[in-house]
């Protein structure tokens, strides 16, 4: 079945780096843009960063311009999320999703992984 | 950046009545290329991430039941739940798929009166 499983969450100090994946399987992943979502505690939804099916195109949210890098590697199913300079109002549970369309970014999100929280603490 | 709202905050409705969400993007988000409405709504549970339940405005994921439904155009957009079931208490987000940043609404709370 299709599915998205996020790793490399956990507790880290203010201004160190993060580095979160999300292993793909149960669909062809090359075909298929990819996001990641975040969800503060108790908070809503922030849409993070897209990456287009090629890894050709990035686009990111304004609170994550050049502090975090979305990345693909297409070989391995596996989607990543490169967070530096972290911040406290970087806590949160990070999803990665999947564009519903083939090729275009331009779609709804389904499925989603079950996240991992990331924790910005001294 | 394209802004969503939401209405109301939360909701509390009696179990078989009907459920109305309201969402209004602070721009058009209908995309030429195809004329449909670039507005996904999601379901979220507590302890769960989101699940897709309407694209296109008014595209009915598959699996989602047929109570579930999405109408509007431009910039003012709705999701009735049409006879609500307990099932169905979660947060629900409009969001915009037409130009990044991919913009979600603040949430609305359903809950059984």
């Amino acid at each position: 079945q299709v599915q998205l499983v996020e790793s490399g969450g956990g507790v880290v100090q203010p201004g160190r780096s993060l580095r979160l994946s999300c292993a793909a399987s149960g669909f062809t992943f090359n075909v298929y843009a990819m996001h990641w979502v975040r969800q503060a505690p108790g908070k809503g939804l922030e849409w993070v960063a897209v990456i287009s099916y090629d890894g050709s195109n990035k686009y990111y949210a304004d609170s994550a311009k050049g502090r975090f890098t979305i990345s693909r590697d297409n070989s391995k199913n596996t989607l990543y999320l490169q967070m530096n300079s972290l911040r406290g109002e970087d806590t949160a549970v990070y999803y990665c999703a999947r564009a519903i369309d083939v090729v275009t970014a331009l779609s709804g999100f389904d499925p989603w992984g079950q996240g991992t929280l990331v924790t910005v603490s001294s | 950046d394209i802004v969503m709202t939401q209405s109301p905050d939360s909701l509390a409705v009696s179990l078989g009545e009907r459920a109305t969400i309201n969402c209004k993007s602070s721009q058009s988000v209908l995309y030429s290329s195809n004329n449909k409405n670039s507005l996904a709504w999601y379901q979220q549970k507590p302890g769960q991430p989101p699940k897709l339940l309407i694209y296109w405005a008014s595209s009915r994921e598959s699996g989602v039941p047929d109570r579930f439904s999405g109408s509007g155009s431009g910039t003012d957009f709705t999701l009735t739940i049409s006879s609500l079931q307990a099932e169905d208490v979660a947060v629900y987000y409009c969001q915009q798929y037409y130009s990044t940043p991919f913009t979600f609404g603040p949430g609305t709370k359903v809950d059984i009166k």
